[in-house]
């Protein structure tokens, strides 16, 4: 079975603060590969990270990070100094023989 | 280039009716797929088309079918619409086909069945 579990359903911070959503998954698959999206309230997926089980480096990209802890199952993603434009919800994804989403975290950055 | 388009952005219907999405690919994308996203279920996959061949299906009943052209654009249909299909139907699309991809997606439509 293939399972993605995102245990926050909200986080809300404070402009400037830093976030971490966690990402859970479970799976059979040797290969397999996890996806980051945002989804704004204009409700298009936005794509934020792919990587491969192969590939456990950790990655930067601007005030966004993601760690991926193979040992744990887990992909976390960080949003560095939060800006009010972060405010989304933030799906975490597995691909292996299907497509999995977790539920999503709702970020909420107040000014 | 152009991004993922899907027509209607807004769509309200009767139970007992039928509709069809529309989506538009990437220019180059050969590989669409189709998700439904319900506060109670969340996202979920409901087809992939690639070449006009229908590639993966998800757990959805009968009354979901899609059809892909040869330009790649994409048609989802829903016939004898029930209250739970009330949804944003989201198109994603990728210049490969498989779950492994990864999957640029467009506004959506939102159904609203009453």
């Amino acid at each position: 079975a293939q399972k993605v579990t995102q245990a926050q359903t909200e986080i809300s911070v404070v402009e400037k603060e830093d976030v971490t959503l966690d990402c859970v998954y479970e799976t059979r698959d040797t290969t397999y590969y996890l996806f980051w999206y945002k989804q704004p309230p204009s409700g298009e997926l936005v794509f934020l990270i792919r990587r491969n089980s192969f590939d456990e480096q950790n990655e930067i990209s601007g005030r966004y990070s993601w760690n991926f802890q193979k040992s744990t199952s887990s992909f976390n993603f960080t949003i560095t100094a939060s800006q009010v434009v972060d405010s989304a919800v933030y799906f975490c994804a597995l691909a292996g023989n299907k497509l999995t989403f977790g539920g999503g975290t709702r970020v909420l950055v107040k000014p | 280039k152009a991004g993922v388009t899907q027509t209607p952005r807004y769509l309200i219907k009767t139970r007992g009716q039928q509709v069809t999405l529309s989506c538009s690919p990437i220019s180059g994308h050969r590989s669409v797929s189709w998700y439904q996203q319900t506060p109670g279920q969340g996202l979920q996959f409901l087809f992939e088309y690639f070449s006009e061949t229908q590639r993966n299906k998800g757990n959805f009943p009968g009354r979901f079918s899609g059809r892909q052209f040869s330009n790649s654009r994409s048609e989802m249909n829903v016939s004898t619409l029930e209250l739970g299909d009330s949804a944003l139907y989201l198109c994603a699309s990728n210049p490969a086909y498989g779950f492994q991809e990864t999957q640029y997606f467009g506004p959506g439509t939102r159904l609203l069945v009453l």
